[in-house]
């Protein structure tokens, strides 16, 4: 099966300017989450989609990230405006409807390195 | 919310020798616990996972112990060879009924470096 897709790979952007990322999941797979993921750090959840719905987005700085994911598919994550300490590597993953076996599996895709200066 | 601590945060091995990494996660409601490799420059991948009805699981080299009790988990790689060299993510989940979905939570990170 194709994996999970995300565009661009890199993006170099000056400070207070705005940038959007794309990801397109696993075909069939309901959950969407988008990670930050900053040099030598474990990758933090910044928000959790099901299907359509917003599951968690607790730790997203809703001043100025904002995400969506119409006809629970694709997904676009935004920042406006943007800070340095922005700069990291944001991550797409996806996994099938929980409460099957063997489907609790979380593919991730190859990440943005975003470089804000 | 779940907290997970992993230690240590960096690892150097000869070739060869075992490799452990461990992991202490704090909400008992976590039942799923995977382990994920991240060469440099690309994306986390999963290398083995455990559920919470198992205590341990073995994929050839790479093997996962699990204890409920204590609420921590471990990563164990033996005949390590220089191609292990990555950082390894513990990460533990739980499912939350309200949204209907699992939630996932990671470690810091070991980067190990296996030496020829």
């Amino acid at each position: 099966e194709a994996g999970v897709a995300q565009s661009p790979r890199y993006k170099i952007i000056e400070k207070r300017q705005s940038v959007a990322f794309w990801c397109n999941p696993i075909s069939g797979h309901a959950t969407l989450y988008w990670y930050q993921q900053i040099l030598g750090q474990g990758p933090k959840l910044l928000i959790q989609f099901q299907n359509n719905g917003v599951v968690d987005d607790s730790q997203l700085p809703k001043d100025r990230f904002s995400a969506e994911r119409l006809k629970g598919v694709d997904s676009t994550l935004k920042i406006q405006p943007a800070k340095l300490e922005d700069s990291a590597v944001y991550l797409c993953a996806s996994s099938k409807q929980p409460g099957l076996a063997g489907v609790h599996e979380q593919f991730f895709g190859p990440g943005t390195r975003l470089t804000v200066l | 919310g779940e907290n997970v601590e992993q230690h240590p945060s960096t690892l150097s091995v000869q070739e060869g020798d075992s490799a452990v990494i461990k992991c202490t996660y704090s909400d008992s409601a976590s039942n799923y616990f995977p382990w994920y490799k991240q060469e440099l420059g690309k994306r986390p991948q999963l290398i083995i996972d455990i559920r919470s009805n198992v205590g341990e699981k073995k994929d050839q080299r790479i093997a996962v112990t699990l204890n409920k009790t204590a609420k921590h988990f471990s990563l164990h790689i033996t005949e390590t060879q220089p191609e292990d060299s990555a950082v390894y993510f513990c990460a533990a989940s739980m499912y939350s009924k309200g949204p209907g979905a699992y939630q996932f939570y990671f470690g810091t990170g070991t980067s190990l470096t296996v030496i020829p």
